[in-house]
């Protein structure tokens, strides 16, 4: 089965200051999708960032960036120059090419001081 | 463009009640995909809506069910509701089934079931 684990509940970073939020997930598929959601107080899911399994360059948008890590099924996201809007949970999900099952972690609640 | 919308925004119901939650889509997509978010968890897939058709369900009992209408927007409907049905629902939408297509997501309804 495919599972996707958050093993941060919580994360905090200085405002301007890097933070790394782990994801990791367990799979027997070759073609597959990564995604790191955003979701803020007002409740709405917002795409961060996407990375195709096939593609060994880590995708990047703007001050967000991942590792990705298929052998060791790792996909970690970093924001750099961290702002108070970024406060929010954050979600890993997984899904499959041709799978319409989006697979989401527990998520990572994330907070920014000023 | 108009995002994904969701009504109601808000609904209270008690256990045994019959529950409907709508949704339309971003103009021109025509999958809508409905997942539950329990307080602290990331969103768990329920069904996928393509061309009117199912083209994908989740670990949800038969008390759930979906329809997508000719315009493409779509309902969920939960019968003999328990308590443990309380939760957000999203819907998102996507222009196609597979594939790296992103979801957008809708702001979601909050069931609470007394």
């Amino acid at each position: 089965a495919q599972t996707v684990t958050q093993s941060q509940p919580e994360m905090s970073v200085q405002e301007a200051e890097t933070v790394t939020l782990s994801c990791t997930y367990d799979t027997s598929e070759s073609d597959y999708y990564l995604f790191w959601y955003k979701q803020p107080p007002s409740r709405q899911m917002i795409l961060v960032i996407r990375q195709e399994a096939y593609k060994q360059q880590n995708a990047t948008e703007n001050r967000f960036s991942v590792n990705f890590q298929k052998a060791a099924k790792s996909f970690s996201l970093k924001i750099s120059d961290s702002q108070l809007g970024d406060a929010a949970m954050y979600f890993c999900a997984y899904r499959t090419y041709n799978n319409n099952d989006m697979r989401f972690g527990a998520g990572t609640r994330l907070t920014v001081k000023p | 463009d108009a995002g994904v919308t969701q009504s109601p925004t808000h609904l209270i119901k008690t256990r045994g009640q019959h529950v409907t939650l709508r949704c339309s889509p971003i103009s021109g997509h025509k999958s809508v995909s409905w997942y539950q978010q329990v307080l602290g968890q990331g969103p768990q897939f329920i069904f996928q809506y393509y061309e009117k058709e199912e083209r994908g369900r989740g670990n949800f009992p038969d008390r759930f069910s979906a329809r997508q209408f000719p315009n493409y927007s779509s309902e969920l409907n939960v019968n003999a509701l328990l308590l443990g049905d309380s939760a957000l629902y999203l819907c998102a939408s996507s222009f196609t089934q597979f594939g790296s297509y992103e979801q957008y997501f809708g702001p979601g309804t909050r069931l609470t079931v007394t």
